[in-house]
Order: C-alpha cells, then structure tokens, then sequence
C-alpha cells in the first residue's frame, strides 16, 4: 500500500527539549515536504526537498531543521522547541517535483508546554 | 492579505444538495489547482488536480478554475454524510511551492 508515515502521532515535551518527527514514503517519490497546520492558517510549508541531499526553505522555516539522507525518509528537527511550535504538522511527497498531486501522512500533534 | 482566500464556514446542508466550495487568489501565477478534503484527525487526500483554466469531473465532483477571476470552485452532487470533511484548496506556480487555503468545513446532514 502507498503510503507516508509519520512517528509519532502525538508527542507534549518540554520547551527547549530536542526532538524529532520522523517521515517514510513508500513511493520512490523525489518529493518531500513538511508543513504545519493551525487554526485559521491552513497548511504552511516549513521545508521541501526535491531529492537526496536538496533541501529548502518553505514560508515557515524558523526554529527547524531537515535532512534527506535517503529518498525515503524526511525527518523534521526541532532542536530547541518553542511553545508557539505546538501544531499539527504533516509530511508529504509527491512524484511531481512541483510538489502538486502530494500524498500527506496521518499528522503528528505536537504540544510544547 | 493572504495568497489564498477561502471562506472556513462551517457550511451545512442537506443530503442530496449539490454544494459549492471556493477560493479565490491573488497570484496570477498560479496555474496548478488542487482540492483535498480533510478528514477529522487525518492528513489530506487529493480530490481533483486541474492545470490551468477549465473544467474537470470525477463522478460527483467538478472543480472549476476562472484564471481571468482568480477563482476557483469545487462542486459535489448529490452530496452524502460520507462527505462531511474540510476541503482545502491548493495552488502553484509551477515552482516548488504549494500555497494552501485555510479550510472551509462542509457538513452534510442526513
């Protein structure tokens, strides 16, 4: 089955503590991104990459970091977590390296207290 | 003002009625439309992907985009319960950036 996987789906840490959202695809996709969901505010794109080792900013990028080390996995850094960073974040890939026709994961509620 | 400009209702209806989502966008830009629709406590799923202006139809679904307006419009027949969901619409430029709506949350009473 086709799939974006995200772990967790939920996690509360503490400001100020490392840490890190993982994402998978199954689908060879060249394509991944991040993006950031809150009230009133849609989806937000934090990072996208377009292959291995290409990265780059979305319209969010402040207070997180990304690497793309293999095709598949598109982790998401948060290296001093903040509380205005409690969101519902979700990765995506797309075969288009437009970033159109994505596939999203389950979501990761993220509460920063 | 934002890029995209969706109305977040809720928007309720009767099942059966035929609804109308939209948004409308001030990048001339855009030539790449999406809608997903957003189950409660889950990612989004792609409903329709139109390029440019025009028309597509997908069973029940018809995504319309007016580029001269700067808009665009997501209609369902027939609508179920099943349907009740956000919609979102999304565009791009053709660059590597997708721009989302807020939201507009549909439901559809039985």
């Amino acid at each position: 089955e086709a799939q974006v996987t995200q772990n967790p789906r939920y996690l509360i840490t503490v400001t100020g503590k490392k840490l890190t959202v993982t994402c998978s695809q199954n689908m060879n996709h060249e394509y991944m991104s991040w993006y950031r969901q809150d009230p009133g505010l849609g989806l937000r794109q934090i990072y996208y990459s377009m292959n291995v080792e290409v990265t780059d900013k979305g319209d969010v990028p402040e207070g997180y970091k990304v690497s793309r080390k293999e095709k598949r996995n598109f982790p998401l850094i948060l290296e001093s977590p903040s509380p205005n960073q409690t969101s519902l974040y979700f990765c995506a890939s797309s075969f288009s390296l437009k970033g159109t026709e994505a596939f999203f994961g389950q979501g990761t509620r993220l509460t920063v207290v | 003002q934002k890029e995209v400009e969706q109305d977040p209702g809720p928007l309720s209806v009767p099942e059966g009625a035929i609804v109308s989502l939209n948004c409308t966008y001030s990048n001339s830009a855009f030539q790449y439309f999406m809608w997903y629709r957003q189950y409660s406590r889950k990612g989004p799923e792609l409903l329709m992907y139109t390029y440019s202006s025009g028309n597509k139809e997908d069973g029940r679904f018809t995504a319309q985009v007016d580029k001269s307006s700067k808009y665009i419009s997501l209609f369902i027949r027939d609508s179920q319960p099943s349907d009740s969901a956000t919609y979102l619409c999304a565009m791009s430029g053709g660059g590597n950036k997708l721009v989302f709506g807020a939201g507009t949350i549909l439901r559809v009473k039985s």
